[in-house]
């Protein structure tokens, strides 16, 4: 059972180059999330969906866009990566009790 | 706006002892959730707490809820160096635009020999 499935685990990028995050759920749940995690700071909440074809802004959204275009599948995107960007990314889908699965994680580095 | 605290956020104790990670939240919520993340990896849930006065244990975890104090706890007995990771607290209600929670700092546990 795979769980939650992000592409690619590892990134270097440089300044101003774009790139996609890909998250799979093969739970069948509703919502979806892109976290991103840096030193001291916990998790913050980057974008969420609570279906397809639905995105919403979370806590962090500048310079991030998201779709959803299958239930499955959540994409976060870079269009223009900054340094400030450089963390780590972890997509997360809940069951019905609000429980977060997570994914393996993504490390990007903006140099 | 929902701000979660935990405390302590450093803890290094030795295997054997018993001690307590505390989790204040700032506004009423009737869930909350305790995860564990080892170096480098995702993070795992660990105890999900649904009502006031909730208290749930696993091995030598025991975490608690009290709705009314906005406070968790997370308590751990006799530790061993297996526990050694970091412990988050996420606090969130269900919104109809789904489980938005509010993440700790973490608590960077290390249990010595």
């Amino acid at each position: 059972n795979a769980g939650v499935t992000q592409t690619p685990k590892f990134r270097v990028l440089k300044t101003g180059q774009s790139m996609t995050l890909l998250c799979a759920q093969d739970m069948n749940h509703e919502y979806m999330y892109w976290y991103r995690q840096d030193p001291g700071m916990g998790l913050r909440l980057i974008h969420y969906s609570v279906g397809e074809g639905t995105t919403a802004k979370g806590e962090v959204p500048d310079g991030y866009n998201v779709s959803r275009l299958k239930k499955q599948n959540f994409l976060l995107g870079l269009e223009s990566a900054a340094p400030s960007q450089t963390s780590v990314y972890f997509c997360a889908s809940n069951d019905p009790t609000g429980e977060l699965f997570f994914g393996e994680g993504s490390r990007l580095t903006v140099l | 706006e929902l701000k979660v605290e935990q405390n302590p956020l450093f803890l290094s104790m030795q295997e054997g002892k018993n001690y307590t990670i505390y989790c204040n939240y700032s506004t009423t919520s009737d869930r909350l959730y305790w995860y564990r993340q080892d170096p480098g990896k995702s993070l795992e849930s660990l105890f999900v707490l649904l009502s006031n006065g909730a208290v749930k244990q696993e091995g030598r975890l025991m975490a608690s809820l009290d709705t009314k104090a906005r406070l968790s706890t997370l308590h751990i007995t006799a530790a061993v160096h297996d526990l050694s990771a970091t412990y988050f607290c996420a606090v969130g209600g269900w919104e109809t635009s789904g489980s938005r929670l509010t993440f700790g700092e973490g608590t960077q546990l290390t249990v010595n020999p």
